[in-house]
């Protein structure tokens, strides 16, 4: 079993949208739940950070974690073809080493 | 919030020769620096854990004698594959951890690295 397990995608949808990405994590030392996003032949960049759990809302996204089921989602509203991306969930326990899941492409069509 | 500049974005390189890959912190000072090879399609794996000062630790399977890595001062992180074969070509990325500012690891914007 792998230590962070994504939906595989891709994912298309169209503009505006309502984008749910699901992630499972296998690793109880999990502490801190990340979510990113990476366009082609780029570095990710930080979208959602959390660590309790819950739901955390910051502009049209929406990271809910469940600790207890060892679940972590990311909510995207009012999807744009600027999302278009991959989404990857990324955990971490007190080390500081990021784990990543395979991440779901998604594509937002106009 | 904090940046990590890499470059080159892109290098075309030999067979046999050496590449060498610059990650700079530039509005902080990173102790740490994590180097990411990620295959197309796939997700980011962990290579090794540069500290500055001391020897990078690497993860189970990475070459150290292959994957060089530098980290001569609290802004810059060197990333050097040696010998380089058709089968290095991949994008590396590195990463800082979080600040203590602002949340979430940095990442630089990654390098293509292909091997003729």
């Amino acid at each position: 079993q792998k230590e962070v397990e994504q939906d595989p995608g891709p994912l298309s949808v169209p503009e505006g949208a309502i984008v749910s990405l699901n992630c499972t994590y296998s690793n109880s030392a999990f502490q801190y739940f990340m979510w990113y996003r990476q366009y082609s032949r780029k570095g990710p960049e930080l979208l959602m950070y959390t660590y309790s759990s819950g739901n955390k809302e910051d502009g049209r996204f929406t990271a809910q974690l469940n600790k207890a089921s060892q679940y972590v989602s990311l909510l995207i509203r009012d999807s744009q073809p600027s999302d278009s991306a991959t989404y990857l969930c990324a955990p971490s326990s007190n080390d500081y080493k990021l784990s990543f899941g395979a991440g779901t492409t998604v594509t937002v069509r106009a | 919030g904090a940046v990590v500049s890499q470059h080159p974005s892109r290098v075309i390189c030999k067979s046999g020769t050496s590449v060498k890959i610059e990650c700079r912190s530039l509005d902080f000072q990173a102790t740490t620096m994590f180097w990411y090879r990620q295959f197309p399609k796939k997700s980011l794996m962990l290579m090794a854990t540069s500290n500055e000062g001391s020897k990078a630790t690497y993860e189970q399977g990475v070459e150290k004698d292959k994957f060089l890595i530098n980290h001569a001062s609290l802004t810059l992180s060197t990333l050097t594959v040696t010998s380089a074969h058709p089968e290095d070509s991949s994008f590396y990325i590195c990463s800082a951890p979080p600040d203590g500012i602002s949340y979430g690891y940095t990442f630089g914007s990654g390098t293509r690295l292909t091997v003729v």
